[in-house]
């Protein structure tokens, strides 16, 4: 059971360019969530989903675009990067009261 | 908006020692309030998850309380040891799958 997946793990983009940060979880949760973790910081809401087809904006949306077109995907869409979106990103899923369950996380630098 | 706070930021202390680590929340109306560890470099793994309903919940050495009311969690580590090394972060939940807000962190060094 493979939980949450995130791909890449590591990516350096140059200013300007674009990316997708992929999602996957396996465990039919409804809920999913993007954070992002600034070094030495605390983990900041992105954007996140309460089931397919449904999105909302969170703490820091800006810059960032996501989109739930199934229950498993939940991809995270970077447009024109910049350097102070240079992070660590993590996903996640959870399922009522039963808890939240991280990705392993993809660390972006933005050169 | 719910402020998390976590006291204190770091923490050092000789292996064999217990560990008391504080997380404070400024709206106590919270559904569930989860605990996490972070080694550097590496994702979250979750440790104890607290019902606004329950005081407290243990699982081996750790035990979390929770007093809804005055807004308070503590997460207790009993006989630290190396292995324990890494950033504890607490997290409250408004309602059932509603987003997380976390603390900045405790980061834990136990020396051998």
């Amino acid at each position: 059971n493979a939980g949450v997946t995130q791909t890449p793990k590591f990516r350096i983009l140059k200013i300007g360019q674009s990316m997708t940060l992929q999602c996957t979880q396996d465990m039919n949760h409804n809920y999913m969530y993007w954070y992002r973790q600034d070094p030495g910081m605390g983990l900041k809401l992105i954007y996140y989903s309460v089931g397919a087809g449904i999105t909302d904006k969170g703490e820091v949306p800006n810059g960032y675009n996501v989109s739930r077109s199934t229950t498993e995907d939940f991809p995270l869409r970077l447009e024109l990067a910049a350097p102070s979106q240079t992070s660590v990103y993590f996903c996640a899923t959870g399922a009522g009261g039963k808890g939240y369950t991280f990705g392993s996380g993809t660390r972006l630098t933005v050169v | 908006k719910q402020e998390v706070t976590q006291i204190p930021a770091a923490l050092s202390v000789p292996e064999g020692e217990n560990l008391v680590l504080n997380c404070s929340f400024t709206d106590s109306a919270i559904y569930n309030l989860q605990w996490f560890r972070q080694d550097p470099g590496k994702g979250l793994t979750s440790l104890l998850l607290i019902q606004s309903s329950q005081r407290e919940q243990t699982s081996g050495r750790l035990n979390a309380s929770l007093d809804k009311s005055s807004g308070r969690s503590t997460l207790y580590i009993a006989a630290s040891q190396p292995g324990d090394s890494a950033t504890y972060l607490c997290a409250p939940s408004k309602a059932a799958g509603n987003k997380l807000t976390f603390g900045g962190g405790t980061r834990v060094l136990v020396k051998p």
